[in-house]
């Protein structure tokens, strides 16, 4: 069976543009999360859904950023304006009700 | 609420000496717990996990944990280190039975010296 799966693996853009990830979990997952890892704050949990219904967002910065999962099989990340700060790796995730989490390989971000 | 903490962000052992990297664990109710690795431009892999019973857990690639509770810790050993187990080792933790996330720990990145 695939992975997870994630598009773009790199993305570079500059201050200001809306930048879209994208994820599709594995299938028959129930739970889907996104994640951001950068060196000076290690990974970070931004928000997670259960059965496309976000569940907690606690982790998401601030308003520039927002999720979707409009089904079981997608989700999107979206960054609008983006600013230099957001640079990092964002990793998306799914997992089969709270057990291990299968991870994508990531879309390493950079706003220039 | 759960929380983790992995004891030295960077760990260097030399080639074919014992690893130990340790993780220590808060659960207000009995945990499942997990080590992750994560290699140069990849997502994070699942080493290996604990759930119930035997509380010396076998991963993939000769890692292994032993859930201590009285200790609250689930330290990840290997007997001999190998290059290519070079990478960031993350531990976490979830609680049984609950709906509740995984916490992960802040990782502890293994050099091996040849």
């Amino acid at each position: 069976d695939a992975g997870v799966i994630q598009s773009p693996r790199h993305e570079v853009t500059e201050m200001g543009q809306e930048v879209t990830l994208r994820c599709k979990p594995i299938s028959g997952h129930d739970y889907l999360f996104w994640y951001r890892q950068t060196m000076m704050r290690g990974l970070e949990l931004l928000i997670y859904f259960n059965n496309n219904v976000p569940i907690d967002d606690s982790g998401m910065p601030e308003d520039r950023f927002s999720a979707k999962m409009p089904n079981a099989s997608f989700s999107t990340l979206k960054i609008q304006p983006s600013e230099p700060r957001d640079s990092a790796v964002y990793f998306c995730a799914s997992s089969l009700g709270m057990g291990p989490q299968h991870f994508g390989d990531g879309t390493r971000l950079s706003i220039l | 609420a759960q929380s983790v903490t992995q004891l030295g962000s960077h760990v260097s052992v030399s080639e074919g000496a014992l690893v130990l990297l340790r993780c220590n664990y808060s659960s207000s109710v009995p945990p499942y717990l997990f080590w992750y690795v994560q290699y140069p431009n990849q997502g994070l892999q699942l080493l290996l996990k604990y759930t119930t019973g035997a509380t010396l857990v076998k991963g993939i690639n000769g890692f292994e944990a032993e859930f201590k509770k009285s200790e609250t810790s689930f330290h990840l050993t290997k007997p001999s280190a190998h290059m290519s187990d070079a990478a960031e080792y993350f531990c976490a933790v979830s609680a049984m039975n609950r709906d509740d996330k995984i916490i992960f720990g802040k990782g502890t990145r293994l050099h091996i010296l040849p």
